[in-house]
């Protein structure tokens, strides 16, 4: 059971805008920031997004992060089959003194 | 180029240790928060612990504390897990990752561990 909770599961077709939600509380994301990691299949993980809307450098801007009170939302436009991947969400949990993630996502390009 | 390159997985028995070590490039290594994050076989991401850039302070989740030890040597640049009193659900593949303050901006490429009889 994860502390902040996504869907197992999203899907789209190429092109198509599809969004991962990440739902968390008061001492996780409702005080602090949201990271977003993606995993391509058979590789680690690698950073997509941080403090809930920055792109790291060599990310598309076809991805974008929203927050909002204690739920953040991970967006891609323009779907993509190199979309394929695991999504995970994180942030620092003043209540567990860690970090915590969702339970990931896995998004399928149809 | 950030390069993270950890070793020291492998097989071990419940109750055993086993001690992880990564081995940093590319970057002022000493400037940096370090961390481990591990994922178990089909399952998601959980972080395991990290460690402020001088040492100083250093953080795990309940499930390790006691049994996991995170150190780190800047003059190696290099970032070690010392695992003690393993369990079988500590089977996993451990990630080194830069970060840990804000963010985990760069991963290694993982080292497994399978605690089994």
């Amino acid at each position: 059971q994860s502390v902040l909770t996504q869907p197992p599961s999203a899907s789209g077709t190429p092109g198509q805008r599809v969004t991962i939600s990440c739902s968390g509380s008061s001492s996780n994301i409702g005080s602090k920031t949201v990271n977003w990691y993606q995993q391509l299949p058979g590789t680690a993980p690698k950073l997509l997004m941080y403090d809930n809307n920055q792109r790291p450098s060599g990310v598309p801007d076809r991805f974008s992060g929203s927050k909002s009170g204690t739920s953040a939302s991970l967006a891609i436009s323009g779907l993509q089959s190199e979309d394929e991947a695991d999504y995970y969400c994180s942030a620092w949990d003043d209540s567990l003194n860690g970090w915590v993630f969702g339970g990931g996502t896995k998004l399928t390009v149809l | 180029e950030v390069q993270l390159v950890e070793s020291g997985g492998g097989f071990v028995q419940p109750g055993g240790s086993l001690s992880l070590s990564c081995a940093a490039s590319g970057f002022s290594f000493s400037n940096y928060y370090m961390s481990w994050v591990r994922q178990a076989p089909g399952e998601g991401l959980e972080w395991v612990a990290n460690i402020k850039h001088d040492g100083s302070e250093k953080y795990y989740v309940d499930s390790v504390k006691g049994r996991f030890t995170v150190s780190r040597d800047n003059a190696k640049n290099s970032l070690y897990l010392q695992m003690n009193s393993l369990r079988a659900d500590d089977t996993a593949v451990y990630y080194c990752a830069r970060g840990g303050a804000t963010k985990f901006a760069y991963w290694g490429q993982g080292t497994l561990v399978t605690v089994s009889s």
